[in-house]
């Protein structure tokens, strides 16, 4: 099946720092990445979806200035959470939409950001 | 808006039979993806449903029906790597929004 990947798996930063987080389709091109974010023992939260060549769409409530999304190519997309705060910290997955007959999403890893 | 409905937590015994339920209400509606997501790793796919009715995929199936708005996912001859979260997911013009999870615990 897809692969997709994420780096780093974790990074702990202090706060106010920016912090940028890479996923990458290894064996397909994904022209839409999805980006969540999960809080312990909740579920995922759309952050944000990310469209290759364009720039991404943000759900209500996500800051745009705050979590830039860069969907540089077909395979890579950049989170980069700037000024990075303790109640940022969270798992930030990212997914990958491999245009199947039914939108079928491959997630990556996911990241576990912790903010100082 | 959207809203999803899954229970919690459930426990079943090892060699059982369980049955994880997921009710919707959302504006729009492509189909419904279960997922398993073991603690600190990314969910993986399971299931997917966009017609109503059963499908079947060894130890694990799903079920929809669109006019009750109403999914269950079936585990049968539980194992113990089983233990996780389950994770009902409605998709709507390619995004796709998560219910809370249920909290599955596998006891010997």
């Amino acid at each position: 099946g897809a692969v997709v990947s994420q780096h780093p798996s974790w990074v702990i930063c202090k706060s106010g720092t920016s912090v940028k987080i890479e996923c990458r389709s290894l064996d397909f091109q994904a022209t839409t990445m999805f980006w969540y974010r999960q809080f312990p023992k909740q579920s995922l939260m759309l952050m944000a979806t990310s469209n290759e060549g364009s720039k991404a769409t943000y759900e209500q409530g996500v800051e745009k200035d705050k979590f830039l999304i860069n969907h540089a190519s077909l395979t890579l997309s950049t989170l980069t959470v700037t000024s990075a705060h303790p109640e940022d910290s969270s798992f930030y997955i990212c997914s990958a939409d491999t245009r199947s007959s039914y939108n079928e999403q491959f997630f990556g890893p996911g990241t576990r950001l912790t903010v100082l | 808006g959207q809203n999803i409905d899954q229970p919690t937590e459930m426990t079943a015994t090892e060699g059982a039979i369980v049955q994880i339920n997921c009710t919707y209400q959302t504006s729009g509606f492509n189909g419904l993806f279960w997922y398993q997501q073991h603690a600190g790793e990314a969910p993986t796919f399971l299931s997917y449903n966009v017609l109503d009715g059963l499908e079947e995929k060894g130890r694990f199936s799903s079920f929809l029906s669109r006019s009750k708005g109403y999914s269950y996912l079936l585990l049968k001859e539980l194992q113990m790597k089983d233990s996780a979260s389950y994770l009902c997911a409605v998709t709507n013009a390619g995004k796709s929004t998560f219910g809370d999870g249920t909290t599955l615990t596998v006891k010997p």
